[in-house]
C-alpha cells in the first residue's frame, strides 16, 4: 500500500484481556519494527522483523508481548493479559532492504481501563 | 551501548525567532543520525538525515550537521513558524544485521506562538 496502515487506531480493553495489534507495512518493505511510546515520552523499541524472523526480540517488555509476521507482510502483536501500565501507543515503521527511510504508521491507541 | 540525548522540553518560542534543539549521543560504530517530527495527531515522520561525519541534512528551512568530534545532530531553523509546533526525535541507527532498529531520544515539545 501508499504508506504503513495499523489497526484498529483506537482500542480500549479491561484489565486482564487479551489484545492484537495489526501492522500492514509498505508493499516491499522487508523490515518492520514495533515500537511503543507511552503518554509523554520517547520511543521505546520492542522488536524488529526482517522478514518474517525477528533477529531482535530485546524490547519486549514481558513474556506477555509476542509478535509474528506472516512472510513479508502484515504482522500482529499481541499483549496477553493486559495491565494498566500497557497503556501507551503502539508504533509500527517499516523500510526497505538498505534500511534507510523507516515510514511510520499512525499507530494504535491502547488504554487498559 | 546506543544511546540519544535530546535537549529536554517544553521549549516555547515566538514566530521568526531562531530555534536550536540540541542532541547528543552515544554509539559503538558509525552511525547514520536522523529527526523526525510528530505533528499533533500525526504519525512519525523523517525530517532529515546524515549518514557520516560532516554530512548536513536539510529540509523544510530546518539544518543539521553531524559532529563526529562532538557526537552531536543539533537541529537548527533561522526563523520557525507556527506550522512548526510538533515533537522533535533524534535518533540514531547503527548498521549491521539484527541492529537496524532506531534508536530515539525521549523527543522535545515545540511550541510556537504567533
Amino acid at each position: 500500500g501508499a504508506g504503513v496502515s495499523q489497526s484498529p487506531s483506537n482500542k480500549v480493553t479491561e484489565k486482564g484481556k487479551d489484545v492484537e495489534l495489526r501492522c500492514d507495512p509498505i508493499s516491499g518493505h522487508t523490515a518492520l519494527y514495533w515500537y511503543r511510546q507511552r503518554l509523554g515520552q520517547g520511543l521505546e523499541f520492542l522488536i524488529y522483523f526482517q522478514g518474517n524472523s525477528a533477529p531482535d526480540k530485546s524490547g519486549l517488555p514481558s513474556d506477555r508481548f509476542s509478535a509474528e509476521r506472516t512472510g513479508e507482510s502484515v504482522s500482529t502483536l499481541t499483549i496477553q493479559r493486559t495491565q494498566q501500565e500497557d497503556s501507551a501507543v503502539y508504533l509500527c515503521a517499516s523500510s526497505s532492504s538498505t534500511g534507510d527511510g523507516y515510514t511510520f504508521g499512525s499507530g494504535t491507541r491502547l488504554t487498559v481501563v | 551501548g546506543n544511546s540519544v540525548t535530546q535537549m529536554e522540553g517544553p521549549v516555547t518560542l515566538s514566530e521568526e525567532a531562531f530555534l536550536t534543539i540540541n542532541c547528543t549521543y552515544t554509539a559503538t560504530g558509525y552511525p547514520s543520525l536522523f529527526w523526525y517530527v510528530q505533528y499533533p495527531g500525526e504519525g512519525l515522520q523523517l525530517l532529515l538525515k546524515a549518514t557520516k561525519a560532516d554530512d548536513k541534512g536539510s529540509n523544510k528551512g530546518f539544518e543539521a550537521t553531524y559532529r563526529k568530534e562532538t557526537t552531536s545532530f543539533h537541529l537548527e531553523k533561522g526563523s520557525v513558524q507556527v506550522s512548526d509546533s510538533a515533537v522533535y526525535f533524534c535518533a540514531l541507527r547503527v548498521q549491521g544485521w539484527g541492529a537496524q532498529k532506531l534508536v530515539f531520544g525521549q523527543g522535545t515539545r515545540l511550541t510556537i506562538n504567533p
